[in-house]
C-alpha cells in the first residue's frame, strides 16, 4: 500500500524564519514520482515541485528548497526567510506504478507565517 | 487557456437532493480526477478518468458516480446526496507521460448537503 504521512499538523512561525516540512512516505515501488502542492487562503492548489524516484539530486527555487532522501523516505520541504505570504496548507503527494500512478496525500500541513 | 474549470462555485442541497458537477479543461489533458477535501484529511480520489469513454473508481466512490463523454468534461454526479457528502470537491487533470503527472486543479465546488 501507498502512503503519505505529514505529521505536522500546523507550524507556526515569525517571518524571516526558516521552516521546513515534512514529508515521509510508504511505497514498494521502485519507480514513483513525489509532489509538493501549496493551497493559500484562497483555495486553489497550486503545484509547486515534481521529483522521480531516480532523481535524489536536491532543488532549490529561490526560498523554496526540497531534500529528498530514499535511504529514510522522506521528501521535506524547506522555505527559507519565511513571508506572509507563504502562509498556506502545503500537501506532499505520491504516485507510483502500483497505484495505476493515482496520487495520494497527505493530510496536509498548515503553515501559519507572522509578521 | 482557462485552465481547469468547476462548475458551480458553491452549492447547497437538501438530503436527497440530487446534481452534477461540472469539470472542464482547455490543455488537451488525457487524465482527468475528482477529490474531495475534508479537514485534516487532505484530497481523497472518488473517481478518475484515463481518457474519454473512461472512468475508474477511487478512494471513496460510494454515493456518487461520472461521466467522460468528451475529452475536455468531466462529470461528478451525486444521485441522492447525504449530509457525509459535505465538502469541498475539486478536479484536477494531467497530461500522462514520463515527466507530465503533476495535475492541475480547477478552483473547487463548496457542497453543503443539509
Amino acid at each position: 500500500a501507498q502512503k503519505v504521512t505529514q505529521a505536522q499538523t500546523e507550524i507556526s512561525v515569525v517571518e524571516k524564519e526558516d521552516v521546513t516540512l515534512d514529508c515521509v512516505y510508504e511505497t514498494r515501488d521502485t519507480t514513483y514520482y513525489l509532489f509538493w502542492y501549496k493551497q493559500p487562503p484562497s483555495g486553489e492548489l497550486v503545484f509547486l515541485i515534481r521529483r522521480n524516484s531516480f532523481d535524489e539530486q536536491n532543488e532549490i527555487s529561490g526560498r523554496y528548497s526540497w531534500n529528498f532522501q530514499k535511504s529514510t523516505s522522506s521528501f521535506n520541504f524547506t522555505i527559507t526567510a519565511s513571508q506572509v505570504v507563504d502562509s498556506a496548507v502545503y500537501f506532499c503527494a505520491l504516485s507510483g506504478v502500483t497505484g495505476g500512478f493515482k496520487t495520494i496525500f497527505g493530510a496536509g500541513t498548515r503553515l501559519f507565517v507572522k509578521a | 487557456n482557462a485552465g481547469v474549470t468547476q462548475t458551480p462555485k458553491f452549492r447547497v442541497l437538501k438530503t436527497g437532493q440530487s446534481m452534477t458537477l461540472l469539470c472542464a479543461q482547455d490543455m488537451n489533458h488525457e487524465y482527468m480526477y475528482w477529490y474531495r477535501q475534508d479537514p485534516g484529511m487532505g484530497l481523497r480520489l472518488i473517481h478518475y478518468s484515463v481518457g474519454e469513454g473512461t472512468t475508474a473508481k477511487g478512494e471513496v466512490p460510494d454515493g456518487y458516480n461520472v461521466s467522460r463523454l468528451k475529452k475536455q468534461n468531466f462529470l461528478l454526479g451525486l444521485e441522492s446526496a447525504a449530509p457525509s457528502q459535505t465538502s469541498v470537491y475539486f478536479c484536477a487533470s494531467s497530461y500522462p507521460g514520463r515527466d507530465y503527472y503533476e495535475q492541475y486543479f480547477g478552483p473547487g465546488t463548496r457542497l453543503t448537503v443539509t
